[in-house]
């Protein structure tokens, strides 16, 4: 089945060490969305590649990178965690049409900050 | 600033009753809404959407009603069953060149319950 894929599923890191966190997708969608979502709060944008193109949201903080070497894959990088990152780190992915930006989203890695 | 609102944080309903879920926006130039349905330990997955042009999308059991001049869109699920027990996103969307990619903004969902 065509799916969106996160590993890990639950990730724990100490304050302030890098952790890189995983998607890729099997749909061949040209757009992949990475997202933060907090406990009861809405899921909220961090960045997104159209293709090859890094989209940046204005109020991402710096700490916060993406790569996309190829386009099945995505990957998000927290250079330096807080314990205000321990968050549900959502991926999703689409095509660019007209029609609705129906995004297809895997199943979220859910980071823990020591 | 939250353009997406959803201001019940949780809703309950009897198996075989009606669920309306509700949400308000800001932003008149949405073009387009979308409801999105999360159980746990999953991501959210698509549910029904709504073009801005229209006021009603009916898909099953699952309909959405758009309320423009009120800024308001809610989702009728009829009858409820214990399987629809999840969290409700809505979300809205503006439509972008084909040079860019659109974007959705999410509420912050309605946890739904269906009691039997």
């Amino acid at each position: 089945d065509a799916m969106v894929i996160q590993n890990p599923r639950y990730q724990v890191t100490q304050f302030g060490k890098p952790v890189t966190l995983s998607c890729s997708q099997t749909l061949n969608h040209n757009v992949m969305y990475w997202y933060q979502q907090k406990s009861s709060q809405a899921p909220k944008l961090l960045f997104h590649y159209y293709d090859k193109d890094f989209n940046n949201e204005a109020d991402t903080p710096d700490n916060f990178q993406s790569r996309r070497p190829n386009t099945s894959f995505c990957f998000l990088d927290i250079r330096s965690p807080g314990l205000g990152d321990a968050a549900m780190y959502l991926c999703a992915t689409s095509r660019v049409t007209r029609a609705y930006n129906e995004q297809f989203f895997g199943p979220g890695t859910r980071l823990t900050v020591l | 600033d939250q353009q997406v609102k959803q201001n019940s944080p949780s809703l309950s309903v009897q198996e075989g009753r009606i669920s309306i879920l509700n949400c308000d926006y800001t932003n008149s130039m949405f073009d387009y809404f979308l409801w999105y349905k999360k159980y746990p330990a999953e991501g959210p997955t698509f549910l029904i959407s709504i073009s801005s042009i229209k006021d009603k999308n009916e898909d099953g059991r699952f309909t959405v009603f758009l309320n423009k001049s009120a800024k308001h869109l809610s989702l009728h699920i009829v009858p409820s069953q214990p399987g629809d027990s999840a969290v409700y996103f809505c979300a809205a969307g503006l439509f972008a060149g084909y040079s860019n990619a659109s974007k959705i903004i999410f509420g912050s969902g309605t946890r739904l319950s269906i009691q039997p």
